[in-house]
């Protein structure tokens, strides 16, 4: 199994509309998660961090699951702007190398 | 503009010669990564470094080799170049080690080898 697993998608969704994405990992030992996003042919950019209790950055709310393992990305009102490979990241570990997994990410195309 | 500075942007490169990406940040962050990113694979990492003066293995080290000799400048260095390692390559930085502060990425270097 992989260690982060998300699905590729695309998800192909109408100006307006809500999406979710899933990322589920396997190594309980993840302690940190996040969400990146990626444009097409552009570098990766922090969109935002995943805490226990679930958080909201306006139009973006991040849940985390620890008991069944996924976390959650949920974009509401989807802008044509939001067109992008979403990628969820862990970290495992403290101090010393601390090992960070990315996902292969799921792309979203938000259509007129 | 603060950030992170990778050059060439692009490079064709004939198998068997030798290659260095450049990667250099001015937000004085400590700790710096070389990753690779192939289609269907994700990021992978080569090589990181967590303050000037150390460097370590990342999970994709192999023909590969990394130097940190201050804080800013974090060249990656193909010995000899194979067509394997035709791939986008990323460098980024974080204030702290690991994921903790998030990461800062380079707009990456696009490399074929042929």
């Amino acid at each position: 199994r992989k260690e982060v697993e998300q699905d590729p998608g695309p998800f192909n969704v109408p100006e307006g509309a809500t999406v979710a994405f899933n990322c589920t990992y396997s190594n309980s030992a993840s302690q940190s998660f996040f969400w990146y996003r990626q444009d097409c042919r552009k570098e990766p950019k922090l969109l935002m961090s995943v805490y226990s209790s679930g958080n909201e950055d306006g139009r973006f709310t991040a849940q985390l699951n620890r008991a069944s393992q996924y976390i959650s990305l949920l974009i509401r009102d989807s802008k044509l702007s939001d067109s992008a490979t979403y990628l969820c990241v862990l970290r495992q570990g403290s101090g010393g190398y601390q090992k960070v997994t990315f996902g292969t990410g799921t792309k979203l195309q938000v259509i007129p | 503009i603060a950030g992170i500075t990778q050059a060439p942007t692009s490079q064709i490169l004939a198998a068997g010669r030798r290659m260095t990406l450049r990667c250099t940040q001015d937000m004085r962050h400590n700790a710096m990564y070389w990753y690779r990113q192939d289609l269907g694979l994700g990021l992978r990492l080569i090589h990181y470094s967590n303050t000037a003066g150390t460097t370590g293995k990342g999970e994709v080290p192999d023909g590969y080799s990394v130097s940190r000799a201050n804080t800013d400048d974090f060249p990656l260095t193909l010995a000899s170049a194979v067509p394997s390692q035709t791939s986008v390559y990323f460098c980024a930085s974080s204030e702290g080690q690991g994921m903790r502060y998030g990461y800062t990425f380079g707009s990456g270097t696009r490399l074929t080898v042929v």
